[in-house]
């Protein structure tokens, strides 16, 4: 596996800001995904980050709104623009590695948890 | 389609006892199965995974079946313990589609 960082790990924002999350990962990695993972539910993907490209982005998520960066094989960010209080969430990164160098399975980060205000 | 939980059930457990949890996934095209686990305040943390072609696979006390026939996964815990506490999620993928979690299943482990 890998060790996957987030910062910040947690934060209370005032509407109408932005926040940007960081992920590192201790290897390069091809595949990046950012998640939301709302209180007491599921996880949704939001967006998968491949090194070079642009992200895909999911139906519901827009570029707009979560801009996202992947400079190098080792990091991205994701941003949360213009937040509301819906916004309000665990945001989590995921990277896809060889499991036990078997099978390709995704990893995830700690998670960054946002309150807006 | 995506599986978003809107209540997560409960399964209680004694310590030392087994637990058994469930899973019904969605797509039988599906390929390739994973099990995280999810104590409070963390992110997922892989617990184990198999593929289509295998109906169990085993770990460090975990077990995973999986029954193509009715869409079924499970987890099995041996001599459950107070730390396997959390939230344990399914994760289904067909080829290089996105991974889509279950629902999730909160364990609770009491003495």
């Amino acid at each position: 596996s890998a060790v996957i960082s987030q910062k910040p790990s947690r934060d209370i924002c005032q509407r109408g800001t932005s926040l940007t999350i960081q992920c590192q990962v201790d290897s390069q990695v091809t595949m990046m995904f950012w998640y939301r993972q709302q209180p007491g539910q599921s996880l949704t993907l939001i967006a998968t980050a491949n090194q070079g490209s642009e992200a895909t982005y999911e139906s519901g998520f827009v570029i707009d709104k979560f801009p996202i960066s992947r400079p190098n094989l080792t990091f991205s960010t994701l941003t949360v623009s213009n937040m509301s209080p819906e916004d309000s969430s665990i945001y989590l990164c995921s990277v896809e590695l060889y499991s036990s160098g078997i099978w390709e399975t995704q990893y995830f980060g700690p998670g960054t948890r946002l309150l807006v205000l | 389609g995506e599986s978003v939980g809107l209540h997560l059930p409960t399964l209680s457990v004694q310590e030392g006892d087994n637990s058994i949890i469930n899973c019904a996934y969605s797509n039988s095209a599906s390929d390739y199965f994973i099990w995280y686990k999810q104590e409070s305040g963390k992110g997922p943390q892989f617990i184990i995974d198999i593929r289509s072609n295998m109906d169990k696979r085993q770990g460090q006390r975990v077990t995973v079946l999986l029954n193509k026939t009715v869409k079924h996964l499970s987890l099995q815990i041996a001599a459950t313990q107070p730390g396997d506490s959390a939230v344990y999620f399914c994760a289904e993928k067909s080829g290089t589609d996105k991974l889509i979690f279950g629902t999730g299943t909160r364990l609770q482990v009491f003495p």
